[in-house]
């Protein structure tokens, strides 16, 4: 079974904290996505990479970055964490050449 | 540019009624993927189907079905004799191509089911 892992189900953190949220997948996937969920918006990508070592905005970047040094790895930073980032943060992956689309189960991300 | 609209914010059923909900999408692309995901209280997305853009044919899978509509660029769900334990965030979503692989999706805001005893 493929699996995308998020190394965290609920986060605490503070307002102006440096955060990362880690995501891996065990299946040799090239494109990995990260996604935020808020009630009523649905899910909005953040940030998307092909491959490694390489990074896409999405439709709502400011505030985050992300690294992806390895195939398998790929991290969503907040450099300054701030209260309007508290939310539920979903990490996907997809291998090339498929129709399918593998989600993690998420991290609830409260900033205080 | 891709849009998925999904007008039901919240839907409330008695078990056994019937549900439909409703998806319309917006792309320039001729080829693209549709998908439905459920998403219960615990938080994880739950896949349900991805339907390609060159195949209409309805489908059915136990209690749930869907209906692709190219003519009016709409994917509604519909959950046939719904029982509590579909209580959910619906979400539907819409996948560029970019080359021969998934682009990134679209998802629509969701739609709140819930079916009461």
């Amino acid at each position: 079974d493929v699996k995308v892992t998020q190394s965290s189900r609920y986060l605490v953190k503070r307002t102006g904290e440096k955060v990362f949220l880690e995501c891996v997948q065990d299946m040799d996937h090239e494109n990995m996505f990260w996604y935020r969920q808020d009630p009523g918006l649905g899910l909005r990508l953040i940030y998307f990479s092909y491959d490694v070592k390489m990074k896409e905005k999405g439709d709502i970047p400011e505030g985050y970055s992300v690294s992806r040094e390895k195939k398998e790895r790929f991290s969503l930073i907040l450099e300054s964490a701030s209260t309007n980032q508290t939310s539920m943060y979903l990490c996907a992956s997809s291998p090339t050449g498929a129709r399918e689309v593998f989600f993690g189960d998420g991290t609830r991300l409260s900033i205080l | 540019a891709q849009k998925v609209t999904q007008a039901q914010t919240e839907i409330s059923v008695v078990e056994k009624e019937d549900v439909t909900l409703d998806c319309v999408y917006e792309t320039r692309d001729t080829t693209y993927y549709l998908f439905w995901y459920k998403q219960p209280p615990s938080g994880e997305l739950v896949f349900l189907i991805r339907r390609n853009s060159f195949d209409e044919q309805n489908e059915i899978s136990g209690r749930y079905s869907w209906n692709f509509q190219k003519s009016t660029s709409s994917f509604n769900f519909t959950i046939t004799a719904s029982q509590v334990v579909d209580s959910a965030v619906y979400f539907c979503a819409l996948s560029e191509r970019r080359g021969s692989t998934l682009g990134r999706l679209y998802f629509g805001r969701g739609t709140q089911l819930t079916v009461w005893p």
